[in-house]
């Protein structure tokens, strides 16, 4: 069964700083690759995803994010962070041969995004 | 589209009392997904359902929890009894369902019980 990893629990980063938030997944070829953002008191919204092809994606609000086959990581990155990306993130996989088809994802644990000004 | 709709947004009810959770999927899609999202447990599947069947209920934490979708535009999601430990914000997400496309997600239900 396919994992991800988020090793950073929490992170801060001063407005205008660069941001990356790390994700490493476990599974046996390359899965379908999601990063989701949750703002307080939402529900999660997609940022971007990965199927296969250009190994960097680019998403909403000015993410991207690089998929390494050689490290098993999907990171998402933002060249200058702004007060409103303050949220929680996920890293999630998907199973591109999920027996009974569908769309099962397999969430991270989250990142916690704290901006300050 | 409205999107996913959840109701309630807040429950609180006492430790025994059944509770009972509702989502309206968007129109046209054939998957749904009940969550449960803890602290200390992060976002965990509850259970999925494709065509208004269960195809994996295998986290559904106990038979207390019991899900539904007796139709395509409705599924409910129970707990009975309740117990302290439910407490959560539960989201319903739904999704056209082929492996590439995204999940949908509602606003949530935050459940306390006292």
């Amino acid at each position: 069964a396919q994992s991800v990893t988020q090793p950073d629990i929490h992170i801060t980063v001063s407005e205008g700083a660069s941001l990356e938030l790390r994700c490493n997944y476990s599974y046996g070829a390359t899965p379908y690759l999601f990063w989701y953002v949750q703002s307080p008191g939402q529900g999660l919204q997609l940022l971007l995803k990965y199927f296969s092809g250009d190994t960097l994606v680019q998403g909403i609000k000015g993410f991207e994010a690089e998929f390494k086959r050689s490290q098993s990581s999907f990171n998402l990155r933002k060249p200058s962070v702004h007060w409103s990306d303050a949220a929680e993130y996920f890293c999630a996989v998907g199973d591109p041969i999920l027996t009974g088809g569908g769309n099962k994802l397999t969430f991270g644990t989250g990142t916690q995004l704290k901006v300050e000004l | 589209d409205a999107g996913v709709i959840q109701s309630p947004r807040h429950e609180v009810t006492e430790m025994g009392q059944e509770v009972t959770l509702r989502c309206k999927p968007i129109s046209g899609h054939d998957y749904l997904f009940w969550y449960r999202q803890t602290m200390m447990r992060g976002l965990e599947l509850l259970i999925y359902f494709n065509n208004n069947v269960p195809i994996d209920d295998s986290g559904m934490p106990e038979d207390r929890f019991s899900a539904k979708m007796p139709n395509a535009s409705f599924s409910t999601l129970k707990i009975q009894p309740s117990e302290p430990r439910d407490s959560a914000v539960y989201f319903c997400a739904s999704s056209p369902g082929t492996p590439k496309n995204e999940q949908f997600f509602g606003p949530g239900t935050r459940l306390t019980v006292l």
